[in-house]
């Protein structure tokens, strides 16, 4: 089936720096990709929508400014949180859907547990 | 407003017994509804699908059952194994409008007690 790798998997920072996550699609090419946060006891919450080659599309409430988003190839997007805050410290997952499937279900990433200090 | 709803944070159910989780939501407009499972620090796995024209499917210990008119479904898993423990998560979306991303319930956590 279909694999989505996400690098890393964890990561500790310093407050006031910035952190690039990245999601690929190891087996097939996705031209959309979808960008959930998960807080602690809470839903995965859908952050943005990243389209290859084309501005991501955020969710109410997400800051582009500082989530940044970057889908430049089929199988590559990243996701850079800028000027990280401790309130950023979340768990960050990337998915996907293969080529050609719109209504197939969608295969996640590991995630990225990112702790801001 | 939360469109899924999983009302039970949690649930504990013996080795062999039958776990059920259920799963609620507010908009209409939906009509393909997933499961998914997770185990910490791991992103969530598909488990089972069903699309409103169903009122079930099945595959192996695991059935989706959906009743459209209560805006409900659940997810039968029997026998229940210690392995079946994790975090499992209601999805829904609606079919044929494009590749649209899925709307996640708080998720229940179950604990399968051998």
């Amino acid at each position: 089936g279909a694999v989505v790798s996400q690098h890393p998997s964890w990561v500790i920072c310093k407050s006031g720096t910035s952190v690039k996550i990245e999601c690929r699609s190891l087996d097939f090419q996705a031209t959309t990709m979808f960008w959930y946060r998960q807080f602690p006891k809470q839903s995965l919450m859908l952050m943005a929508t990243s389209n290859e080659g084309s501005k991501a599309t955020y969710e109410q409430g997400v800051e582009k400014d500082k989530f940044l988003i970057n889908h430049a190839s089929l199988t590559l997007s990243t996701l850079t949180v800028t000027s990280a805050h401790p309130e950023d410290s979340s768990f960050y997952i990337c998915s996907a859907r293969g080529q050609g499937s719109d209504n197939s279900p969608l295969h996640f990433g590991n995630g990225t547990r990112l702790t801001v200090t | 407003d939360q469109q899924v709803k999983q009302n039970s944070p949690s649930l504990s159910v013996q080795e062999g017994r039958i776990s059920i989780l259920n799963c609620d939501y507010t908009n209409s407009m939906f009509d393909y509804f997933l499961w998914y499972k997770k185990y910490p620090a791991e992103g969530p796995t598909f488990l089972i699908s069903i699309s409103s024209i169903k009122d079930k499917n099945e595959d192996g210990r695991f059935t989706v059952f959906l009743n459209k008119s209560a805006k409900h479904l659940s997810l039968h898993i029997v026998p229940s194994q210690p392995g079946d423990s994790a975090v499992y998560f209601c999805a829904a979306s609606v079919l044929n409008s494009g590749n649209t991303p899925l709307v996640f319930g708080k998720g229940t956590r179950l604990s399968v007690i051998a």
